[in-house]
């Protein structure tokens, strides 16, 4: 079964500590992103990654790191920089045949 | 930068027809994706748009006109369960591989 895996569905932490979320694929796609969407808003994209050991800042990046060692994986560190984590995080892949972009389910994050 | 404009909200009768309308700017434009997201859960894909008219996939149709930089969604028959936020999401040539998004249409379904 082809598609993108995001765990735990639900993750809560202490304020002060970093937390990694975790985001696998087995579509093959080059092109893996991150989403962070609150409560009645859109999607707000925090970083992209086009290729393996290479990622850019999307538009919500402080606060945030991630790395791609490997294609299937992208990871998501919310370090205690970010101010308000509290969210639903969201990872996406794009590639061909169609170029949408696939997500997986979602991991909601609470930080008190 | 590019703008995806969207209504916040819209009410619409259960068996009745909505539109929902997304606008954006025209330069560099590619395509045109809509996703469908039930609360707490994440977007789903429904429709993509490159070329003008309208594209109908059974309850569900997508309109481009490229030239005016105007989409819309159209829902026809509806049913309780498309009760969800709609968003629109489009493709821009110096994008760098992402999509635009906008902020999506919360559609209540009334009975």
């Amino acid at each position: 079964d082809g598609g993108i895996t995001q765990s735990p569905k639900y993750l809560f932490r202490k304020e002060g500590q970093n937390v990694t979320l975790s985001c696998e694929q087995n579509l093959n796609h080059d092109a893996m992103y991150w989403y962070r969407q609150d409560p009645g808003q859109g999607l707000r994209l925090i970083y992209y990654s086009q290729i393996v050991n290479d990622f850019q800042k999307g538009d919500i990046a402080e606060g945030y790191s991630v790395s791609r060692e490997k294609k299937e994986s992208f990871p998501l560190t919310v370090t205690s920089a970010q101010k308000n984590p509290t969210a639903f995080y969201l990872c996406a892949t794009r590639g061909p045949p169609s170029y949408e972009q696939y997500f997986g389910p979602g991991t909601r994050l609470t930080v008190t | 930068g590019q703008n995806i404009d969207q209504p916040t909200e819209m009410t619409a009768t259960e068996g009745a027809i909505v539109q929902i309308n997304c606008t954006y700017q025209t330069s560099g434009f590619n395509g045109l994706f809509w996703y469908q997201q039930h609360a707490g859960e994440a977007p789903t894909f429904l429709s993509y748009n490159v070329l003008d008219g309208l594209e109908e996939k059974g309850r569900f149709s997508s309109f481009l006109s490229r030239s005016k930089g105007y989409s819309y969604l159209l829902l026809k028959e509806l049913q309780m369960k498309d009760s969800a936020s709609y968003l629109c999401a489009a493709d821009f040539m110096d994008s760098n591989y992402q999509l635009i998004w906008g902020a999506g249409t919360k559609l209540i379904i009334k009975p």
